[in-house]
């Protein structure tokens, strides 16, 4: 079975600067979706950038971006310039491929503060 | 981006009722739809999968007799507590699935507080 595990259940940033979140899955599939959701004290789940496992390309959406190791099974998001409002709790998320459900599987999330 | 929604967005009850919740995606149609439940700091659990005109997937432990889903259309998913208790509290989130091509992505909704008194 598929796990995801974010090791990182905190993670601190000071406002402007960088961060990275840590993400590592297993899975024996080779194609598949990689996802980072972000909720906010809303609790509204936000897409924040997605990567196809075939794309040998590092997926990115503006100041997120990420790592995407596939061999070493490593999805890590990196948030540059960081605002207030990137305060979350951020999940990393795999989905496999042509999957007639299509459920997701969640890591534990990692909470984001940032210091202004 | 694709929108979810989710309603009501909170919900007080007395011990013993029925409530429900309802699940639309506004802007496409949604081959499955989900159910999960999320406690204070923690991950979300999946609780179910629902595809339209079909009865739902339901996770192990959680009971479907007491959690009742039905799939209407491709853009609404409604999921019933059925006599809720106050361990029923609990925020409870939707999400929708769009797949098109080689994308295949959930949208969420924005969530239900449940609280049972």
């Amino acid at each position: 079975a598929q796990t995801v595990t974010q090791s990182q259940p905190e993670m601190s940033v000071q406002e402007a600067e960088t961060v990275t979140l840590s993400c590592t899955y297993d899975t024996s599939e080779s194609d598949y979706y990689l996802f980072w959701y972000k909720q906010p004290p809303s609790r509204q789940m936000i897409l924040v950038i997605r990567q196809e496992a075939y794309k040998q390309q590092n997926a990115t959406e503006n100041r997120f971006s990420v790592n995407f190791q596939k061999a070493a099974k490593s999805f890590s998001l990196k948030i540059s310039d960081s605002q207030l409002g990137d305060a979350a709790m951020y999940f990393c998320a795999y989905l496999e491929y042509g999957g007639s459900q299509g459920n997701l599987i969640f890591g534990k999330g990692t909470k984001l503060s940032v210091k202004p | 981006g694709a929108v979810v929604s989710q309603h009501p967005s909170w919900v007080i009850c007395k011990s013993g009722t029925s409530v429900k919740i309802e699940c639309r995606s506004l802007d496409f149609q949604a081959t499955t739809m989900f159910w999960y439940r999320q406690f204070p700091k923690q991950s979300l659990m999946l609780m179910a999968t629902s595809n339209e005109g079909s009865k739902a997937t339901y996770e192990q432990g959680v009971e479907k007799d007491k959690f009742l889903i039905n799939h209407a259309s491709l853009t609404l998913s409604t999921l019933t507590v059925t006599s809720a208790h106050p361990e029923d509290s609990s925020f409870y989130i939707c999400s929708a699935r769009w797949a098109s091509g080689s994308l295949d992505t959930q949208y969420f909704g924005p969530g239900t507080r449940l609280t049972v008194l």
